[in-house]
């Protein structure tokens, strides 16, 4: 079935250090795809999509783009602030459902 | 105007207790979906629905779990006869239709002692 693996967490950056969060997926057909941020006490908010190949998805800094032929739709940022800190989720559209990754937790010291 | 509304947002329950827990979803949105996410873990489906109809409850994980939508609004999730490894956050979901953007309720942590 359809799956999403994202890279373990904790990962520990420095402001302004440079983010990379992985995440591939296995699916059947075309789906979309998303990253999800969930700030702590609070639900999860869309952070980013991409709808189909090649896309590149963006917001608040942060970019994914739909590499097919990899099946890969790795988050990144530039520079990270604190305000960051938080877990974030890659996730699939699949049939009247979301599947997503385990989460990988940010952590952004001063 | 309103998120996804969720209570209580938290419950703390008896092993052997029945417990229910709400949402209201955006108001509009035709699409409702429940998921629970486990410490530590990603969201997982438990079922959808489209308007008043359930029309995928195959992520319940056992007959304990029961969720209605009798009026195509608010959405009731019940738990009978809970074990501890119901313990976990249910969040709520909602969308304009089927396939468009989820919106998120903030989750209610159940904890069955």
């Amino acid at each position: 079935g359809d799956s999403v693996t994202q890279m373990e967490g904790p990962v520990t950056l420095s402001e302004e250090a440079f983010l990379t969060i992985n995440c591939t997926y296995t699916a059947t057909g075309y789906p979309s795809l998303f990253w999800y941020v969930q700030y702590p006490g609070e639900g999860l908010q869309l952070l980013l999509k991409a709808t189909k190949a090649d896309d590149k998805g963006s917001n608040k800094g942060f970019e994914a783009t739909y590499r097919k032929e990899t099946t890969s739709f790795h988050l990144e940022k530039g520079s990270v602030q604190v305000s960051d800190s938080a877990v974030y989720f890659c996730a699939l559209s699949g049939i009247r459902k979301l599947i997503f990754g385990q989460g990988t937790e940010l952590s952004v010291k001063p | 105007g309103a998120g996804v509304s969720q209570s209580p947002r938290y419950k703390v329950a008896k092993r052997g207790q029945d417990v229910a827990l709400r949402c209201d979803p955006i108001s509009g949105h035709v699409s409702l979906f429940w998921y629970q996410q486990a410490l530590g873990q990603g969201p997982e489906f438990l079922t959808y629905f489209q308007n008043e109809a359930q029309l995928d409850k195959s992520g319940l994980p056992s007959d304990r779990f029961f969720a209605e939508r009798p009026e195509g609004s608010v959405s009731t999730l019940k738990i009978q006869r809970t074990q501890q490894e119901d313990s976990a956050v249910y969040l709520c979901a909602s969308s304009f239709r089927g396939n468009y953007e989820q919106y998120f309720g903030p989750g209610t942590r159940l904890t069955v002692t």
